[in-house]
């Protein structure tokens, strides 16, 4: 079946820093890839998503490229802040009502 | 903004009792979700639901049951609770079709719970 690997954590960095959070995946076809961000408290939301190869998605300063040949879908920043400090989660799915697949989350803590 | 409403955030109950937990949302989504989330194992899905009265099975739905009577509402029942179902519960919901919003989930606050 479908799966989602991420890089483990914690990952700690100075502020400014740069910033890459891994992820592959296994699947089938051409899956929509989306990273979400869980800040401490919180649920889960959505950061970033692509849905075809190639795409690159993009908000509040975080880039993620849609690479079918490597089939990953790595989270970049380049200048992470302390408020970026939060759990990242990579997920894929198939259109239609196939459920999202998840890694297991990678953390995140940036230090002043 | 999509709303996703879990009822209680903090719950501590005690082995063999049945617990509820309640998730409400307010933008007509078809699709709804049940998550545990674990240390170290990331988010499991429990059970979801496309429309009312429709239940499918997740990847780890022993011990638990849910129930969907209303489009709006989704809850997951745990019948006679055990100290393994410690965790983090989230629920979800999303839209359905093949617009820029499909299959982007909403997710609730979480509920804690503890059982001892």
């Amino acid at each position: 079946g479908d799966s989602v690997t991420q890089m483990e954590g914690p990952v700690t960095l100075s502020e400014e820093a740069f910033l890459t959070i891994n992820c592959t995946y296994t699947a089938t076809g051409y899956p929509s890839l989306f990273w979400y961000v869980q800040y401490p408290g919180e649920g889960l939301q959505l950061l970033l998503k692509a849905t075809k190869a190639d795409d690159k998605g993009s908000n509040k300063g975080f880039e993620a490229t849609y690479r079918k040949e490597t089939t990953s879908f790595h989270l970049e920043k380049g200048s992470v802040q302390v408020s970026d400090s939060a759990v990242y989660f990579c997920a894929l799915t198939h259109s239609g009502n196939t459920p999202l697949v998840f890694g297991k989350g990678t953390r995140l803590s940036v230090i002043a | 903004d999509v709303k996703v409403t879990q009822s209680s955030r903090y719950l501590v109950k005690r082995t063999g009792e049945k617990v509820f937990l309640e998730c409400v949302q307010d933008m007509d989504h078809e699709n709804m979700f049940w998550y545990r989330q674990d240390p170290g194992l990331g988010l499991r899905l429990i059970y979801f639901s496309y429309d009312v009265k429709m239940k499918e099975k997740g990847d780890i739905p022993e011990g638990y049951s849910v129930s969907r009577e209303k489009k709006e509402r989704f809850s997951l029942i745990l019948e006679s609770a055990s100290t393994n179902q410690t965790s983090m519960y989230l629920c979800a919901s999303s839209l359905v079709g093949r617009s820029s919003g499909a299959n982007v989930l909403t997710f609730g606050a979480g509920s804690r719970l503890t059982v001892l």
